[in-house]
This record gives structure tokens, C-alpha cells and sequence, in this order.
């Protein structure tokens, strides 16, 4: 089946450092693979995406490369800001034939605690 | 302008009075999916419609039904809601498989049980 494996959180920083968030996925097929952000009391936002090996999604300062031979899709930021404190979800659509090509499977999701 | 629109943003019910939550959309999306999210966890797909074709998961109890009357509109009814219900419900849209599917979130609807 497929899954996404995130890493655990908390995650506390201090303003201007560097963010890495790992997520790895298992998938039959080539999955597009997602970002998404929820701030605290809200639903789920897209961040950013990427639909094919070696293609880098970026929005907001934030970047993720789909490496298809780690099975990876690890969420970076150079700087982050008291305003990137949310919760941060990986997520994968795969796209194999049959039922259910277009349902999200998410990972646990990863708090990000950013303080000035 | 927003895509997908969820009401009420907070709802609070009586425990065992049914309740129904509501979202809507202006993408014209085929699908459409409810989502149950508990403190500091992930969603947790309920079910899905395409187009007219109801999806329920198979671990999702009977006390949730859904109602989509049209593209549009989708209803996510609590028959008789318990403390466990108490959750974030979420609401998603997206189109059909392909590399540039992706689902789009409302903003949610706090249910609290009381």
C-alpha cells in the first residue's frame, strides 16, 4: 500500500535558522508528492508540489526535490520566520490505475515551533 | 477568494443531537472528501464522492453519513454525535487522476459535543 513516513515533532527554532522536515514515501508507481501547511485553527493549505522525479516544488521560501532513488521528498528552508509556525504535512496522490488514483495519503504531520 | 467554503467555522451540539456540516465549492471539482482530524494528528479520510458516486472507507462508523445533491454542495450528517466526535472536520475538492491533481481544503468546522 502507500504510506508516508514523516519526522517526529515537535520542531522548535530559533527565527533565521535552517529548516529541514524529512518525508519518505512508499508507492506503487510514480505518486505526485505534496506540502502542506495548516496554521494553528485552520484547514490545510498546499505549499507546494511536485509530480515528477527530480522536480523541485518551492513556494514561500520553502523547497522540496522528489528523489525518486531515496523515496524522498524532504521540506527546506533557508530562513525560517515566527510566521512559519504551523503544523506541516507530507502527502502523496499515486497514480496507479483502479479506485482511489486521486485520495491522499498523509503523513503524521510535523509542528514547527519558530520563536524570535 | 475563497475555493472551498466550509459552515459553520465552529458548530457546538448536544450529544446525541444530530448534526450536519456543510461545504461547498466554485472549482467544479469531481471529487469531494470529508476528513476527520483530531488533535495533533493527521486527516483521516470519512469518505469520498466522485461525481455521484459515494466512497465510504471501510473503518468509518456508521454514525457519519455524507450527501452530495450536486456538484457543488456536500454534506457530512452526524446521526447522533458522541464525545469522541468532538474534532476538526475538514472538506477537499480535487479533479480527476493526473499529474496536476491535487485537492483543495475549506477551512474547516470545529465540532464541539457537548
Amino acid at each position: 500500500g502507500n504510506s508516508v513516513t514523516q519526522m517526529e515533532g515537535p520542531v522548535t527554532l530559533s527565527e533565521e535558522a535552517f529548516l529541514t522536515i524529512n518525508c519518505t514515501y512508499t508507492a506503487t508507481g510514480y505518486p505526485s508528492l505534496f506540502w502542506y501547511v495548516q496554521y494553528p485553527g485552520e484547514g490545510l493549505q498546499l505549499l507546494l508540489k511536485a509530480t515528477k522525479a527530480d522536480d523541485k516544488g518551492s513556494n514561500k521560501g520553502f523547497e522540496a526535490t522528489y528523489r525518486k532513488e531515496t523515496t524522498s521528498f524532504h521540506l527546506e528552508k533557508g530562513s525560517v520566520q515566527v510566521s512559519d509556525s504551523a503544523v506541516y504535512f507530507c502527502a502523496l496522490i499515486p497514480h496507479d490505475s483502479g479506485a482511489g488514483s486521486y485520495q491522499l495519503t498523509f503523513g503524521k504531520g510535523t509542528k514547527l515551533s519558530v520563536i524570535p | 477568494d475563497a475555493m472551498v467554503i466550509q459552515n459553520p467555522r465552529y458548530q457546538v451540539t448536544q450529544f446525541g443531537k444530530p448534526v450536519t456540516l456543510s461545504c461547498s465549492q466554485t472549482l467544479n471539482h469531481n471529487v469531494m472528501y470529508w476528513y476527520q482530524q483530531k488533535s495533533s494528528q493527521a486527516p483521516k479520510l470519512l469518505f469520498h464522492y466522485y461525481d455521484k458516486d459515494f466512497n465510504n472507507e471501510a473503518d468509518t462508523p456508521d454514525n457519519f453519513q455524507s450527501r452530495r445533491p450536486n456538484t457543488s454542495f456536500c454534506f457530512l450528517d452526524i446521526r447522533s454525535p458522541g464525545l469522541g466526535d468532538a474534532a476538526m472536520y475538514l472538506c477537499a475538492t480535487s479533479g480527476e487522476s493526473g499529474l496536476n491533481t491535487e485537492a483543495f481544503f475549506g477551512q474547516g468546522t470545529r465540532l464541539t459535543v457537548v
